[in-house]
This record gives structure tokens, sequence and C-alpha cells, in this order.
């Protein structure tokens, strides 16, 4: 069984701080990873996607990557209220086109 | 636009009815892909398809059917035979990155159907 964890939280931080989110999974062929933020009722929205070890920024956000402790975590700096949301990790098999998912961590960013 | 519909937003569906979940795509991607969520779950898969007339068994595919006729279009069946069919259905779709021998792949969703069994 290939998984894919993730604390299910709250994760509660205050409004300007750094949020961190954390998944590791079980399968060392893994090799693709991806962050998805979802909106209560609403669809996931790819927000990251990382495929080599070490940290790839997109605005306010940072993934990291580290294949050898087989963990990815994703960084919220400057966390607003609207980020908060729940964040799902994703993770692709090399050789597969499917992707196993994480129950996601929900984030609440307070005022 | 490009993007990914998703049709009906909401479904109710009676016990023992069958009932169909429409999904299209422009994006020109040659895999979709229908996913179920239940409220504190992640996503399961249910079906997937990398090409036109072909298409593999997820997770969780019993008391489900579909069918790629078309490359922009994926329905999704959930047959009467599927128990508990209440839950939040996601279509996505992205390249084929393993057909392709790719590293990315990408997946979008489209927004979603709700399905309540009454």
């Amino acid at each position: 069984q290939k998984e894919v964890e993730q604390n299910s939280g709250p994760l509660s931080v205050p409004e300007g701080a750094i949020a961190s989110l954390n998944c590791t999974y079980s399968d060392r062929v893994s090799q693709s990873f991806f962050w998805y933020r979802q909106y209560s009722g609403k669809s996931p929205e790819l927000i990251m996607s990382i495929y080599s070890n070490g940290d790839k920024e997109d605005g306010r956000f940072t993934a990291q990557l580290n294949k050898a402790s087989q963990y990815v975590s994703l960084l919220i700096r400057d966390s607003q209220p609207s980020d908060s949301a729940t964040y799902l990790c994703a993770v692709r098999r090399r050789g597969y086109s499917t992707l196993t998912f994480g129950k996601g961590t929900m984030l609440l960013v307070s005022p | 636009d490009g993007g990914i519909t998703q049709s009906p937003k909401y479904l109710f569906r009676k016990e023992g009815q069958n009932v169909t979940l429409s999904c299209e795509q422009n994006l020109n991607h040659d895999a979709m892909y229908w996913y179920r969520q239940d409220p504190g779950q992640g996503l399961r898969l249910i079906y997937y398809s990398q090409i036109v007339n072909d298409f593999q068994k997820g997770d969780i595919a019993e008391g489900y059917s579909v069918s790629r006729e078309k490359k922009e279009s994926f329905p999704l069946t959930v047959t009467s035979a599927q128990k508990n069919p209440t839950a939040f259905y996601l279509c996505a779709s992205s390249i084929d990155a393993a057909g392709r021998g790719l590293s990315y792949n990408e997946q979008f969703f489209g927004p979603g159907t709700r399905l309540t069994v009454l």
C-alpha cells in the first residue's frame, strides 16, 4: 500500500506568520510531488509542484523536497486569512500517470 | 476560456437509480480522471483514462462505470450497485506524463459535482 501521510490539523497560525505543512510518503520510487489548496466546498487548486530535491519558491509559497527522508513540505510566508483552507499533498510514482493523495491538513490563519 | 467543466453542480438520486456525471475539458489533455471525496477523507481514484477508448480501474471502481469516446469527454455513471454514493465527485485532467516519459504530471480539477442519495 503506497501511502501519503499528512497531519490532519488544524494548524493554527496568526496572520503574518510562516505556516509549515508537512507530508511524508512511503514509496521510494515517487517522482513528482504536488501541493493543492482546497477551500471548503470547492475543488482542489494546484499551487505548487516539485520534482527534484531542494527548494522551489513561488511568491509566498516554498515547496521543499527531501527524497532521502521521503518528505515534502510547503511553507507559506506572511500567512493571510485567505490562506485558510485544506492543503492536500499528492505524489506520483515513476512510470504512472495517477496521483496518490494525502487526507490533507487544515490551515487556519487568524487575523 | 480553457478549463474543465462538470455538470450538474448538485445531483440528487433516488435509491436504485443510475445517474451520469458529465466532465468536459478543452485543455487538449490526454488523460482524465475521476475521484471521489468524502468528508474528512482525501481523494480516492475511481477510474482514469490515458487515451480515447481506453480506461483503467482505480482504487474504488466497484459500482461505477465510465466511457471515453472523445478526448474531451469522460462521463461517469454511478450505478445502483454503488452502496454509498453520496459524496463529492471530482474530475481532473492532465497530459499523459507516463506515456510520454515525462517527469511532470500536473492534474487540474473541475469544480465538482455533489451527489446526494435521497
